[in-house]
């Protein structure tokens, strides 16, 4: 089975502060996705980015980038000069590479971050 | 606009009224799922659909029912409801031939059940 693991609950930041959110996942697959998704309070779910388990490169997304280190099988999230608007909910999520799963999202508990002045 | 509705947004019940929710997407998208998520557990998958007429399980699907005879839309059906139903739900579409970090969420529907 499949598991991902979040395991900051909440964390403060100040402003024009990079941070970093933790996840790691279990999985026996060989082609996986990890993704990482912000809710901020209006309760949406934004994608931010995305890793396949093949890219060689870490993916990145403006002042999101993934850092991915495949054997500790590990994708933490790093925003670079945290914004107020950063205040939000991040999930990091898994799906497997069949292509029946490719609807399936497994997420992680979240870790809410606030940002302050 | 390309997007994933749901209807309605927010919804207070009490227990046992039969209800449903709907999902509708406009992007011909074959996969479409149901997530319920609560505090400290993140969203799990209630239900799955690949295509018209073929529906799986996620992980959390009992006391939920699901169909899918068009393929633009995805009802959510709760016959019985109870209170540990309370949730907030959000449907997602993505297509078949899309690329792979493609995923649409809908913007959630807000459940109580009393």
């Amino acid at each position: 089975a499949q598991k991902i693991t979040q395991t900051q609950p909440g964390m403060f930041v100040q402003e024009k502060e990079a941070v970093t959110l933790d996840c790691t996942y279990d999985t026996s697959d060989q082609s996986y996705g990890l993704f990482w998704y912000k809710q901020p309070s209006s309760g949406e779910m934004i994608f931010l980015i995305y890793q396949g388990s093949y890219d060689e490169q870490n993916a990145t997304e403006g002042r999101y980038s993934l850092n991915f280190q495949k054997a500790r099988k590990s994708a933490n999230l790093v925003i670079s000069a945290s914004q107020l608007g950063d205040s939000a909910m991040y999930f990091c999520a898994m799906r497997r590479g069949t292509t029946d799963s490719w609807g399936k999202l497994q997420f992680g508990a979240g870790t809410q971050v606030v940002v302050t002045p | 606009e390309a997007q994933v509705t749901q209807n309605p947004r927010y919804l207070i019940t009490v227990t046992g009224k039969k209800l449903t929710v709907t999902c509708s997407q406009n992007m011909n998208h074959e996969y479409m799922s149901w997530y319920r998520q609560d505090p400290g557990l993140g969203l799990r998958q209630i239900y799955y659909s690949m295509n018209v007429e073929v529906t799986d399980k996620g992980d959390v699907p009992e006391g939920y029912k699901v169909s899918r005879k068009e393929k633009r839309n995805f009802p959510l059906i709760l016959e019985s409801p109870s209170p540990n139903q309370t949730s907030l739900y959000f449907c997602a579409s993505r297509s078949i031939a899309g690329a792979n970090y493609e995923q649409y969420f809908g913007p959630g529907t807000r459940l109580t059940v009393t």
